[in-house]
């Protein structure tokens, strides 16, 4: 089976132009997953889905940042008016469970990546 | 606010045993304690997990202290494939009462012929 699929694979883009970055989760995982990797830097996690909804979105860095995830499935990650701050390789992660509420007791299940959208903003 | 600290960089000779360090002194008690490796220009990649036992995968072996405040991932027979970034992950609170994984910046593991 296909594992999580992101496009596209780069993109450039001017300083203040809107991009959007798509990603297709593994098919019947139920959770998807949004994170910012920046040069040399470890994960930021940006956005969580369970289905449709997105019971956390503290991780989004301001407000040009949106996400949506529609039929279960497909997810788009849309920044508006970029920034050259923005650049990063954007990973998204599926898993066949959703997070649980944090209660430390329950193990988290594996989440599976994708390769990334390296966006960089000129 | 990392809950896990690990050197950044190690080396190791191919065949030979690699043994990752990894501090959580604040771990709690019913936290598990998770393993991610990222080969460059690729996503993560889970390794393996643990409570408070060892355990052991087809991948690597994960060694835990008794206090759980540490832990150390061992790659048996090192290949030059097994070149990259190991993040050693505690799960972390969200505001919404969610959890997520928090990758620092792991320990680059450089395998040499």
């Amino acid at each position: 089976g296909a594992g999580v699929s992101q496009s596209p694979s780069n993109k450039v883009t001017e300083k203040g132009k809107d991009v959007e970055l798509r990603c297709d989760p593994i098919s019947g995982h139920t959770a998807l997953y949004w994170y910012r990797q920046s040069l040399g830097q470890g994960l930021e996690f940006l956005i969580y889905f369970q289905g449709n909804s997105a019971p956390d979105k503290s991780g989004l860095p301001s407000d040009r940042f949106s996400a949506e995830r529609t039929g279960g499935s497909v997810s788009t990650l849309t920044i508006q008016r970029t920034q050259q701050e923005d650049s990063a390789v954007y990973l998204c992660a599926s898993s066949q469970t959703p997070l649980a509420l944090y209660d430390g007791a329950v193990q988290d299940v594996e989440q599976f990546f994708g390769p990334g959208t390296r966006l960089t903003v000129l | 606010d990392a809950k896990t600290t690990q050197p950044t960089s190690m080396d190791c000779a191919e065949g030979r045993a690699a043994n990752l360090p990894c501090n959580h002194s604040t771990i709690s008690g019913n936290e598990y304690v998770y393993w991610y490796r990222q080969i460059h220009s690729q996503g993560p990649q889970y390794i393996i997990h643990g409570l408070k036992n060892n355990e052991t995968n087809e991948m690597a072996s994960l060694i835990i202290t008794e206090d759980r405040k540490s832990s150390t991932l061992i790659l048996p027979h090192a290949t030059l494939r097994d070149t990259a970034v190991y993040y050693c992950i505690v799960r972390v609170a969200l505001r919404s009462g969610y959890s997520t994984l928090t990758f620092g910046k792991g320990t680059m593991l450089l395998v040499s012929p």
